[in-house]
């Protein structure tokens, strides 16, 4: 099985900061890898696909890079709408892994 | 606009059985991969299982295999998941999710509510 390892665990930011959270697997995915945010009570949301792809309405101050084992999301400017746990996961192969997760909390 | 609807959770006893569904609406049911998503009380995401737009190819994480049984009706664009000889350890909020476009089954980019799952004596 492929390991998605997320780093940090947690991150305390302040609103206007930037932040990255780095996402690696165990072996190369290529590009196939996406990214979630999830808010508290509340059913995952896709904001990126194919490691770089926006999805359709995620705001633009994010960002995702990489391709075969490191990956990248970047948050440029952070908003109050941004405090939550993201999740990558690798969907090269089956099992489709995620990562453990990176709580973005309120420094 | 996309809709997916669990249910059928509850609490069982370990070794029961329960009958999860998903009900789909607002794209081409057909056309898409779907799969299972748990997330146990306080953890992360784990991916149970999934199947090919046709059902013709299913998959599950060891935990589940045997155990669990993913299955879907394309005409009436609804998805279940069997689940026998349930344990402790499956207690979890368990999404329905569809899959991305062009993906095999992995990569979704729509979630329903959820449906808990409580396995307890």
């Amino acid at each position: 099985d492929i390991q998605m390892t997320q780093s940090p665990s947690t991150l305390s930011a302040s609103v206007g900061d930037r932040v990255t959270i780095t996402c690696r697997a165990s072996q190369s995915i290529g590009i196939w890898l996406a990214w979630y945010q999830q808010k508290p009570g509340r059913a995952p949301k896709l904001l990126m696909f194919k490691a770089s792809t926006l999805e359709s309405g995620v705001p633009s101050r994010l960002s995702g890079s990489g391709s075969g084992t490191e990956f990248t999301l970047t948050i440029s400017s952070l908003q109050p709408d941004d405090f939550a746990t993201y999740y990558c996961q690798q969907y090269s192969s089956d099992p489709w892994t995620f990562g453990h997760g990176t709580k973005v909390e309120i420094k | 606009e996309v809709q997916l609807v669990e249910s059928g959770g509850g609490l069982v006893q370990p070794g029961g059985s329960l009958r999860l569904s998903c009900a789909a609406s607002g794209f081409t049911f057909s056309r898409y991969a779907m799969s299972w998503v748990r997330q146990a009380p306080g953890k992360g995401l784990e991916w149970v299982s999934g199947t090919t737009s046709t059902g013709g190819s299913t998959y599950y994480t060891d935990s589940v295999k045997g155990r669990f049984t993913i299955s879907r009706d394309n005409s009436k664009n609804t998805m279940s998941l069997q689940m026998n000889s349930l344990r402790a350890e499956d207690t979890a909020i368990y999404y329905c999710a569809k899959g991305l476009m062009g993906a095999t089954v992995g990569g979704f980019d729509y979630w329903g509510q959820g449906t808990l799952v409580t396995v307890s004596s």
